[in-house]
């Protein structure tokens, strides 16, 4: 099955620091989303992005759709403790059946130094 | 706030078992999905479901079958429980929102190990 390259798979930061991360893809994608799994839990949306070139933010979270809707990057500015986690970057594609499905990067697991 | 719950946190089954695992979704969802998520590899999808008795496969579906009964409902089944599939096992649902996308609601995940 396909998967996404997301890059990188894991960073060790200083709190205060900024983090980006990407996702990229051989494949063109309608939507890329952006999700954050706490130690223990289900992963949480945190970045819907609909249309290529897309910028979107939301509070310290910046996330843009590449121009060609092959990838995405999401930066973290100015990391807190609560930051740490792992994030997922994901590409929704049509089914045959027409129905959606969402293909998932590898992760990049963040370690925030207090 | 949608809930998606799974009936357990954490399973431990023998080789050759079958394996019920459950999950509940509260919002009228139509969507269903089932991942496998192991280190270094992501989410995988296994099977996933648009519409009750309805059911596709997705990346990873051999060993494992699904059941689509009631909306709220999909159940994941191993017929026979085998040590490569020891995993956490996620549950999502969803529904078509505006703009066009499907938000998945994630439940948080069984731990399933195979002895």
């Amino acid at each position: 099955g396909q998967q996404l390259n997301q890059s990188p798979q894991s960073m060790f930061i200083q709190e205060g620091e900024d983090v980006s991360m990407n996702c990229t893809s051989s494949s063109i994608f309608n939507t890329w989303l952006w999700y954050k799994q706490d130690p223990g839990e289900g992963p949480v949306l945190l970045i819907a992005l609909y249309k290529a070139g897309e910028l979107t933010s939301n509070g310290r979270l910046t996330a843009q759709f590449g121009i060609t809707r092959k990838d995405s990057f999401l930066n973290i500015s100015a990391s807190i403790p609560s930051d740490v986690g792992i994030y997922f970057c994901a590409g929704q594609q049509a089914t045959q059946g027409g129905s959606e499905k969402l293909v998932f990067g590898k992760g990049m697991k963040l370690t925030v130094n207090p | 706030d949608v809930k998606v719950t799974q009936s357990s946190r954490y399973l431990v089954k023998r080789t050759g078992e079958k394996v019920f695992l459950e999950c509940v979704q509260d919002m009228d969802h139509e969507n269903m999905f089932w991942y496998r998520q192991d280190p270094g590899l992501g989410l995988r999808l296994i099977y996933f479901s648009y519409d009750v008795k309805m059911k596709e496969k997705g990346d990873i579906p051999e060993g494992y079958s699904v059941s689509r009964e009631k909306k709220e409902r999909f159940s994941l089944i191993l017929e026979s429980a085998s040590t490569n599939q020891t995993s956490m096992y996620l549950c999502a649902s969803s529904c078509l929102l505006a703009g066009g996308y499907n938000e998945q609601f994630f439940g948080p995940g069984t731990r399933l190990t195979v002895l």
